[in-house]
């Protein structure tokens, strides 16, 4: 049973370039989160994806997008880079609206992003 | 969601349990207790939740105490690979949403042989 995946792994951007980053959640979850983890950080919440909407959404600016697909699946789109988004960028899966509220989110691994 | 306050680093021999504390004193009736752990490089693993009895699985315990204002995530025979940063999350689980986790800062656990 295959966890929540994420890719690329790794990624170097130069400022002002626009990044796509992607997540395939645990196999049976609907809905998707994204959070931003800085160095030293603990991770903070940017948006929450279910049926295909954007259902709730951290304090980041627009520059900031995201998608779900049919499939469950998402991507997180910044644009218009800046040195301060370097970080590691984190989606978690869960079974969401509707009936399993307590029921914990998943995480990949992450794709840490490099901006010089 | 309610703050979460734990120490910022703890340290714990080899096979000896692992007592993590939170706070929350400000927790409400419908918050739940998580518990995620985040090993170097990796992303936060979950480990165990409850609401207000106490909560064991294969990987630990969760004590919550009576009034709900204070919780001890319990690592009962700790190894090397426990060493982490553990994580306490009060969130809101009602309504049919499955709402933001917020993290503080977490506790370092080191874990020594």
């Amino acid at each position: 049973d295959a966890g929540v995946t994420q890719s690329p792994t790794h990624l170097i951007k130069t400022r002002g370039q626009q990044v796509t980053l992607r997540c395939s959640p645990k196999s049976g979850h609907d809905t998707v989160s994204w959070y931003q983890q800085a160095l030293g950080q603990g991770p903070q919440f940017i948006f929450q994806y279910y049926e295909e909407e954007e259902r709730q959404r951290g304090n980041f600016p627009d520059r900031f997008s995201g998608h779900q697909f049919p499939n469950y699946s998402s991507e997180l789109n910044v644009n218009a880079l800046l040195l301060g988004d370097s970080a590691l960028y984190l989606c978690a899966s869960s079974l969401g609206f509707g009936g399993q509220s307590n029921q914990p989110q998943h995480f990949g691994d992450g794709t840490r992003l490099s901006i010089l | 969601d309610a703050k979460t306050t734990q120490p910022p680093s703890m340290d714990c021999a080899e096979g000896r349990a692992a007592n993590l504390p939170c706070n929350h004193s400000t927790i409400s009736g419908n918050e739940y207790v998580y518990w995620y752990r985040q090993i170097h490089s990796q992303g936060p693993q979950y480990i165990i939740h409850g609401l207000k009895n106490n909560e064991t699985n294969e990987m630990a315990s969760l004590i919550i105490t009576e009034d709900r204002k204070s919780s001890t995530l319990i690592l009962p025979h700790a190894t090397l690979r426990d060493t982490a940063v553990y994580y306490c999350i009060v969130r809101v689980a009602s309504g049919g949403s499955n709402y933001k986790l917020t993290f503080g800062k977490g506790t370092l656990l080191t874990v020594n042989p």
